[in-house]
């Protein structure tokens, strides 16, 4: 089973901040299966990202997915109020699939 | 634009079984698959499962072997999760999401609680 280790655990900003999320997989993962969600209370998760990069339909572009090597990240260029809640990474091209524990963001 | 709508939350005792719907609207299933995750209170999500129809086996997580059954009803568009032997460990909000772009269509969750 493939293990994704999301860091920080909890990520505390300001609006307007840059937010840095990283998820590191215990062995290679292709990138075409590697997505991130966003979760807030008592809701479904969010798809934002696949393949690593794309962004899904009607993300802003102030969400933003890379890689290097096993390395994901999800970068939020300039926080928005909405933007705070879990970001959870997941890889898909394995079975099983697997997500990672989650990163908190939230507002400082 | 497909959604997803789930049947609602159920109360179980432990031992029993659980069956939870998607139903999919404003299309079908026919050539995507669908999987079902779960999320335990205050944890994170976890893989159950999923299918593509058009491929007919599930493919399960091993923790789930056994007592899993993932199903689709192509003439009504309706994914179908059963799972049994419920223990308190199986309290979770249960999701089905649409497999396209990864999981880019997700129901609106079940809440399935196991008590005695």
């Amino acid at each position: 089973e493939i293990v994704l280790t999301q860091s920080p655990g909890t990520l505390s900003l300001s609006p307007g901040e840059r937010a840095t999320l990283s998820c590191r997989a215990s062995q290679s993962v292709s990138s075409t299966y590697l997505a991130w969600y966003q979760q807030k209370p008592g809701q479904a998760p969010r798809l934002l990202i696949y393949g690593a990069s794309r962004r899904a339909t009607g993300i802003p572009d102030r969400f933003s997915g890379s890689e290097s090597g096993t390395d994901f990240t999800l970068t939020i260029s300039r926080l928005e109020p909405e933007d705070f809640a879990v970001y959870y990474c997941q890889q898909y091209g394995a079975s099983p699939a697997t997500f990672g524990q989650g990163t908190k963001v939230e507002i400082k | 634009q497909v959604q997803l709508v789930q049947s609602g939350g159920e109360v179980k005792k432990p031992g029993s079984s659980v069956k939870v719907s998607c139903k999919a609207s404003g299309g079908t299933f026919s050539s995507s698959a669908i999987g079902w995750v779960r999320q335990a209170p205050g944890h994170g999500l976890e893989w159950m499962g999923g299918i593509i129809p058009v491929f007919g086996p599930a493919n399960y997580a091993q923790k789930f072997q056994g007592r899993l059954t993932i199903t689709v009803d192509k003439s009504t568009s309706t994914a179908y999760m059963e799972l049994t032997s419920l223990t308190s460990d199986d309290t979770a909000v249960y999701y089905c999401a649409r497999i396209l772009r990864a999981f880019d269509i997700w129901g609106q969750g079940t809440m399935v609680t196991v008590s005695s």
